[in-house]
C-alpha cells in the first residue's frame, strides 16, 4: 500500500513557540491531504483539507492564523502550530488521498506535540 | 452535518466474534469506511463499503445498509491482537474526500 510519513514523530516545546510538522506522500503524488487532531481517548477530528496549490480549507472553530498549512508540492504538506500553548498539545495525524484510488486515504503514523 | 454513532466498548473473549454497529445520518453519503487504531497509532484501513451488501476480507467483514444509515464490522476468531480501537467513518461527495468520524469502540480481547 500507499506510504505517508510525518516527521518528526514527537516534539516537545516550550509554550509560546511554534513547530512545524511534515507530510510526505512517498510513492504517489497527493493533490489533496487532510489534517486532523486527536486528543486521548477520542477520536480524529479534521482540521483542514490541504489542496496543493491553493489555500487550506479550514473546519469550523479551527484558527487558521494559529495552525497554518502549506502544500507546496504533490508530495508535502506542512502544519505549523504557532505561539503553541499547552492546549495545542495533542496527536496531530496527516493523510493523504492517492487520486489512483478512488476510495482509500492513508495516514501517516502521527505526531505526538507536547508543550510545556 | 453529520452524526455517526458507534458504541464506546466492547469487551470479547479470545477466539470469540464480536459485531461493532454504526449508524449515520448524513446527505450526499459517497461511501463509509472501517479504521483500526492501536494506542498511540495512526489509523490503519480495514474496509470500504459504498454499495449495500457484505464485503469480505479474511477474519473482518463490513456490512452497510444505505437506507438504514447502517453499518457493522465483524471481527471473526479474536485474537489478543485485535485489542484496539475501531473507527467508523463518513465520506460525503461534497467534500474532498473528507471522511467524518465516529467516537470509535474500544474493542477489549481477554484470554
Amino acid at each position: 500500500g500507499a506510504v505517508v510519513s510525518q516527521h518528526p514523530s514527537w516534539v516537545i516545546c516550550k509554550s509560546g513557540t511554534s513547530v512545524k510538522i511534515e507530510c510526505r506522500s512517498l510513492d504517489f503524488q497527493a493533490t489533496t491531504m487532510f489534517w486532523y487532531r486527536q486528543f486521548p481517548k477520542q477520536s480524529l477530528m479534521l482540521m483542514a483539507t490541504s489542496n496543493e496549490g491553493s489555500k487550506a480549507t479550514y473546519e469550523q472553530g479551527v484558527e487558521k492564523d494559529k495552525f497554518l498549512i502549506n502544500h507546496a508540492s504533490l508530495t508535502l504538506s506542512t502544519l505549523t502550530v504557532t505561539s503553541a500553548h499547552p492546549e495545542d498539545s495533542s496527536f496531530y495525524i496527516c493523510s493523504a488521498r492517492d487520486p489512483g484510488l478512488h476510495y482509500e486515504q492513508y495516514f501517516g503514523p502521527g505526531t505526538r506535540l507536547t508543550v510545556t | 452535518g453529520q452524526n455517526i454513532d458507534q458504541p464506546t466498548e466492547m469487551t470479547a473473549t479470545e477466539g470469540a466474534i464480536v459485531q461493532i454497529n454504526c449508524t449515520y445520518q448524513t446527505s450526499g453519503f459517497n461511501g463509509l469506511f472501517w479504521y483500526q487504531q492501536h494506542a498511540g497509532e495512526a489509523p490503519t484501513f480495514l474496509s470500504y463499503n459504498v454499495l449495500d451488501g457484505l464485503e469480505e476480507k479474511g477474519r473482518f467483514s463490513s456490512f452497510l445498509s444505505r437506507s438504514k444509515g447502517y453499518s457493522y464490522l465483524l471481527l471473526k476468531e479474536l485474537q489478543m491482537k485485535d485489542s484496539a480501537s475501531y473507527l467508523c467513518a463518513v465520506r460525503r461527495t461534497d467534500s474532498w474526500g473528507k471522511l467524518q468520524f465516529g467516537a470509535g469502540t474500544q474493542v477489549v480481547v481477554t484470554p
